[in-house]
């Protein structure tokens, strides 16, 4: 089986901070890694992916995630956050191996404030 | 750029009735999803279509059944609408099967479901 852990329900940021949306990860082999993004009364917006090669993924918006195998996790993250960052963010799983759908987090409240 | 839409985006109906949700996609898509999306629990997912022709149950089908219609479309479907319903639902499409690592979701913009 596979999970997909996002600890914290919101997090808040002043604009111009770093931020970081924490996601670790289950899967009973290697994994596909995601983020996503929704904003109010949208559907979700693909963000980045992990499938293999540089830890370290770019993706829209200036995001960037970090894929850490020895801790599972794939971290969410952007030098200096917008207001207009402020939305809610999910973290996506899916086994490299066999046949197996995208498992989605809970999801993460990000607010920036002015 | 149409991508994927849904329709109704938003519906009330009274417990028992029934409804079909529908979605289609125009980026020559093979494979079809229906999620829901509850507060606290993320997105689940309820029914797939890896490819035309087939459907697959996903974490939470009870209650709801499916039809890919063609390539474009998928539907989903309520026959006795439950409160326990009540929810976002949201259709996504991908390229390929998520068998392979180009199976990022496109999502449609939900449709907001409310059963009294």
């Amino acid at each position: 089986a596979q999970s997909v852990a996002q600890p914290e329900d919101q997090v808040n940021v002043a604009e111009g901070n770093p931020l970081t949306v924490k996601c670790t990860y289950s899967v009973s082999g290697n994994p596909y890694l995601f983020w996503y993004v929704q904003y109010p009364n949208r559907g979700l917006q693909f963000l980045l992916k992990y499938i293999t090669g540089d830890n370290l993924v770019k993706g829209s918006y200036g995001f960037e995630a970090e894929f850490n195998k020895s801790q599972t996790s794939f971290h969410l993250k952007k030098p200096s956050a917008l207001v207009s960052d402020s939305a809610l963010y999910f973290c996506a799983v899916r086994d490299r191996e066999g046949y197996s759908t995208l498992t989605f987090g809970k999801g993460t409240m990000l607010l920036v404030s002015p | 750029n149409a991508g994927v839409t849904q329709t109704p985006k938003f519906q009330v109906l009274k417990t028992g009735q029934s409804m079909t949700l529908q979605c289609a996609q125009d980026m020559n898509h093979n494979s079809m999803y229906w999620y829901r999306q509850d507060p606290g629990m993320g997105l689940r997912l309820i029914y797939y279509s890896a490819s035309e022709g087939t459907t697959d149950k996903g974490e939470v089908p009870n209650g709801y059944n499916v039809s890919r219609l063609n390539k474009r479309e998928f539907s989903l479907r309520l026959e006795s609408a439950a409160p326990s319903q009540t929810s976002v639902y949201f259709c996504a499409s991908s390229r390929t099967p998520s068998t392979g690592p180009l199976g990022e979701l496109f999502f449609g913009e939900g449709s907001r479901l409310t059963v009294l």
